[in-house]
């Protein structure tokens, strides 16, 4: 079964700040990775995806993120916050074959601070 | 031109009421899915269809029901809800090419339930 782990629950920075979300996760197969936000009350928009090739992937708005196999991590990353990315963020996976439903982590909830 | 859409956008309602919940997708898409996000936003599957074919089915209580009437659509009832049912619902969907996941999941801008 796949699990997925991101160890900050709730992150505050200030605008300008840099950013960097943790996400691990446990899965024997080939995998695809995926960060996804969630504004305040909308609905869920993909930042950015890993399928293969380049481990080092950029997204929308400046996000990028990270393939390290070996460690199993999908780490979301950014410079410099603006206080418009104040959302919910989600690391997800899914199997290249067989089950197709993302498994989620937990969420990182990110307040910036104008 | 929406993606993926719900209706209704909110839907308060009695316990042991029935409701439906509806999803379209104008993607083109042949898998679709149905997740439920509960109050500490931890989103979860329940159900995911293949061209009209339940693929998954989630330890999802025997009062959810999913339909599919075509590859466009898939609909969510609910038979005698429970308060522990209220969540917000999002369906989505995704395109698999040569039998392999290659392509995100779009996602429709979900269906608070609230069960008083």
């Amino acid at each position: 079964a796949q699990s997925v782990s991101q160890h900050n629950h709730h992150v505050i920075l200030s605008e300008a700040a840099s950013l960097e979300l943790g996400c691990n996760y446990s899965y024997g197969g080939t995998v695809n990775l995926f960060w996804y936000v969630q504004y305040p009350g909308q609905h869920l928009q993909l930042l950015l995806k890993y399928f293969s090739g380049d481990p080092l992937v950029k997204g929308i708005k400046g996000f990028e993120a990270e393939f390290i196999k070996s460690k199993f991590s999908f780490n979301l990353r950014k410079p410099s916050v603006q206080w418009s990315d104040t959302a919910e963020y989600f690391c997800a996976v899914n199997a290249r074959t067989g089950r197709r439903a993302l498994t989620f982590g937990s969420g990182t909830r990110l307040q910036v601070q104008p | 031109d929406t993606a993926v859409s719900q209706t209704p956008k909110y839907l308060v309602t009695q316990m042991g009421n029935d409701k439906s919940i509806k999803c379209e997708q104008n993607l083109g898409h042949d898998t679709m899915y149905w997740y439920k996000q509960d109050s500490k936003k931890f989103l979860k599957i329940m159900f995911s269809y293949n061209n009209k074919e339940l693929i998954i089915n989630e330890t999802v209580p025997n009062r959810f029901s999913p339909k599919s009437p075509d590859k466009a659509h898939l609909n969510l009832h609910i038979n005698s809800l429970e308060l522990g049912d209220s969540a917000v619902y999002f369906c989505a969907s995704s395109k698999e090419l040569a039998g392999e996941a290659y392509n995100e999941q779009f996602f429709g801008p979900g269906t608070r339930l609230t069960v008083l």
